[in-house]
């Protein structure tokens, strides 16, 4: 399958917490993009990062990539209720735009 | 500026029945993705229009087709449906690449239902 994995599938913590969720794909890439899904709805683009990045920051978002190991993490800082959510990740497939999703990490923030 | 559209937003169809599927793009935006999720399958990407022209394509059989009109409005078409058709079918828009051009807007998808 060309799909790319998510680590860990299910994740469950205390809101203040913090979140991290991983992400490995099989092809090289142009950029790597971040999204979240809230019950079956559609995908919001979270945050993009390119393959020449290593870090991103936006608000309480945290990326990295290290394309040398064709992987990639996501940390949401003092974690909301409102955070619940899946969370995917989805590359390019080496520049082609035929953008593929990984099997998502379903997060559950705690209140 | 509005966001992706897409109607109907539920859609209910027996086995063997042809349904069609639009997607209107954020103004634009001139590529459109069709996307499928399933709870077994995860996203999964079905084909790309980018001026009216067909760009990329996934591993979907031939009963899935689609196109893309003049002001980037996309359609897409499964004929003969199936019970494992039944799916979440997402569209994403997104300007041409370059610059901060990659990021995909999806819309709110639509839900079919085959019985």
């Amino acid at each position: 399958s060309q799909q790319g994995e998510e680590d860990p599938q299910a994740l469950s913590i205390q809101e203040g917490e913090n979140a991290t969720m991983n992400c490995s794909y099989k092809t090289s890439i142009n950029n790597l993009q971040w999204y979240r899904q809230n019950s079956g709805r559609g995908l919001v683009h979270l945050i993009l990062i390119r393959s020449n990045e290593r870090e991103k920051h936006s608000g309480r978002l945290r990326v990295t990539l290290d394309t040398s190991k064709k992987s990639s993490s996501l940390l949401i800082t003092a974690s909301r209720a409102a955070d619940t959510a899946s969370y995917f990740c989805a590359t390019d497939a080496g520049g082609t735009y035929k953008y593929i999703f990984g099997t998502g990490t379903r997060l559950k923030v705690l209140a | 500026k509005a966001g992706v559209t897409q109607t109907p937003r539920y859609l209910i169809k027996t086995r063997g029945q042809q349904v069609t599927l639009s997607c209107s793009p954020i103004s634009g935006h001139r590529s459109v993705s069709w996307y499928q999720q399933t709870p077994g399958q995860g996203l999964q990407f079905l084909f790309e229009y980018f001026s009216e022209t067909q760009r990329n394509k996934g591993n979907f059989p031939g009963r899935f087709s689609g196109r893309q009109f003049s002001n980037s409005r996309s359609e897409m078409n499964v004929s003969t449906l199936e019970l494992g058709d039944s799916a979440l079918y997402l569209c994403a828009s997104r300007t041409p690449s370059g610059g901060s051009y990659n990021e995909q807007f999806f819309g709110p998808g639509t839900r079919l239902t085959v019985l």
